[in-house]
């Protein structure tokens, strides 16, 4: 499969909990985002790399949010102390150029 | 105001249907202009991206855009029951996608 591929599919976690997300995106694509999907709403932009430099992040993510991409490859998104309103599918893209291509996303409930 | 708005429908069509879906918005800046369509519980899927006004086709589905107006389409012709998904326009200022902006997507459902 060349596609973006992101793991865990699922996560369960209590609050208060650290939980991690990692994406692989598609190989020869240098830019990579997180975004973040709740019910019923479009995708909202969280991050963006381009190789390894975190070029922007959006106000949505706080200082309990972190994401880095070490060597310009994979990316994993941490969030700490994990709150209720953390809850929704967190999707990463990646791009060459126009059009960006979307991971199947990993559904965050936070009991 | 939202930048981008997107009626959510839900959008119910028999089989075969010409099916038209739109957004509007409201920032200017917005040159590229991309359709995704979503399956429950997946992520987005890529189904056409278009630059400036105009229109493209790709098989049944065809992209039109105007500028102008702040207004973007998607037709599906000859829609299928696998056409049954949510439908998202995304639009972004730059090539680089980081400023992209999605709507809340539109359900469509086609009938057998």
């Amino acid at each position: 499969d060349t596609g973006v591929s992101q793991n865990p599919r699922h996560k369960i976690t209590k609050r208060g909990q650290n939980v991690t997300f990692r994406c692989d995106p598609i190989s020869e694509h240098n830019r990579l985002y997180w975004y973040r999907q709740t019910l019923g709403q479009g995708p909202e932009f969280l991050t963006y790399f381009q190789n390894e430099a975190q070029l922007e992040k959006s106000r949505l993510l706080s200082d309990r949010f972190s994401a880095e991409r070490p060597k310009g490859s994979f990316s994993t998104l941490e969030i700490q102390r994990t709150e209720q309103g953390d809850s929704a599918m967190y999707l990463c893209a990646s791009s060459l150029v126009l059009g960006a291509f979307f991971g199947q996303g990993t559904r965050l409930t936070v009991v | 105001q939202k930048e981008v708005e997107q009626d959510p429908g839900p959008l119910s069509v028999p089989e075969g249907a010409i099916v038209s879906l739109n957004c509007t918005y409201s920032n200017s800046a917005f040159q590229y202009f991309m359709w995704y369509r979503q399956y429950s519980r997946k992520g987005p899927e890529l189904l056409m991206y278009t630059y400036s006004s105009g229109n493209k086709e790709d098989g049944r589905f065809t992209a039109q855009v105007d500028k102008s107006s702040k207004y973007i389409s998607l037709f599906i012709r000859d829609s299928q029951p696998s056409d049954s998904a949510t439908y998202l326009c995304a639009m972004s200022a730059s090539q680089s996608n980081n400023d992209m902006r999605f709507g809340a997507g539109t359900r469509l459902t086609v009938k057998p």
